[in-house]
């Protein structure tokens, strides 16, 4: 079992340019969510899916969106990149939402210039 | 905002020491939970506390959970310079389908 995976794992954007952040998870699990975490902070959840589709806000959703394409992958979407998205944002699953483990991707590392 | 506040933010001890690390919060919650961030990493779940718990045991890990201080702490006895790392601990909100992290504390073992 992969786990839950994360593709690019690095980006650089120029402000304006859009781009899809994709994650993936193996485990069959119900709920998925997305986060960014910047330098001194912990993670902030930006989009969640509790369940294949239904999606709610997090936090921070503002200049994100996602789609829950199906049960195994959950996707996040920058329409209009900012330098404020400059941050590494992580994916993560859990078989119940909220309640229980977590299991987080690799992460990827996003530049807006 | 956050519910989960980290102390202290940053830790620094001797291999063979153990290192105690406090998670204070504001509203009721279901569980808590402790995740290990190694450095440029996803988080690793370590240990979760239920509300009606208040110790829990995991290898060199021990929890405790007060839920009338909401605060939690997170103890590992006998660290390694592997335990070198960013600890979060987490918490899941009462009612709500959503964990939220703290700040996290910085963990330096030094061999």
């Amino acid at each position: 079992n992969a786990g839950v995976t994360q593709t690019p794992k690095f980006q650089v954007l120029k402000t304006g340019q859009s781009m899809t952040l994709q994650c993936a998870q193996d485990m069959n699990h119900n709920s998925m969510y997305w986060y960014r975490q910047d330098p001194g902070m912990g993670l902030r959840l930006i989009y969640y899916s509790a369940s294949e589709g239904t999606t709610d806000k997090g936090e921070v959703p503002n200049g994100y969106n996602v789609s829950r394409l199906n049960k195994r992958e959950f996707s996040l979407r920058l329409e209009s990149a900012a330098p404020s998205q400059t941050s590494v944002y992580f994916c993560a699953s859990s078989e119940v939402a909220g309640l229980e483990t977590q299991y987080f991707g690799p992460g990827t590392r996003l530049l807006v210039l | 905002s956050q519910q989960g506040e980290e102390d202290p933010q940053a830790l620094s001890i001797q291999e063979g020491e153990n290192a105690t690390m406090n998670c204070s919060y504001k509203t009721s919650i279901n569980n808590l939970q402790w995740y290990r961030q190694n450095s440029g990493r996803g988080l690793v779940h370590l240990i979760l506390i239920r509300s009606n718990e208040r110790e829990k045991h995991s290898g060199r890990l021990r929890v405790t959970l007060d839920t009338s201080k909401k605060s939690s702490s997170l103890l590992i006895t006998a660290s390694r310079a592997a335990d070198t790392a960013s600890y979060f601990c987490a918490t899941a909100q009462s009612n709500t389908d959503k964990l939220i992290f703290g700040t996290g504390t910085r963990l330096q073992v030094f061999p």
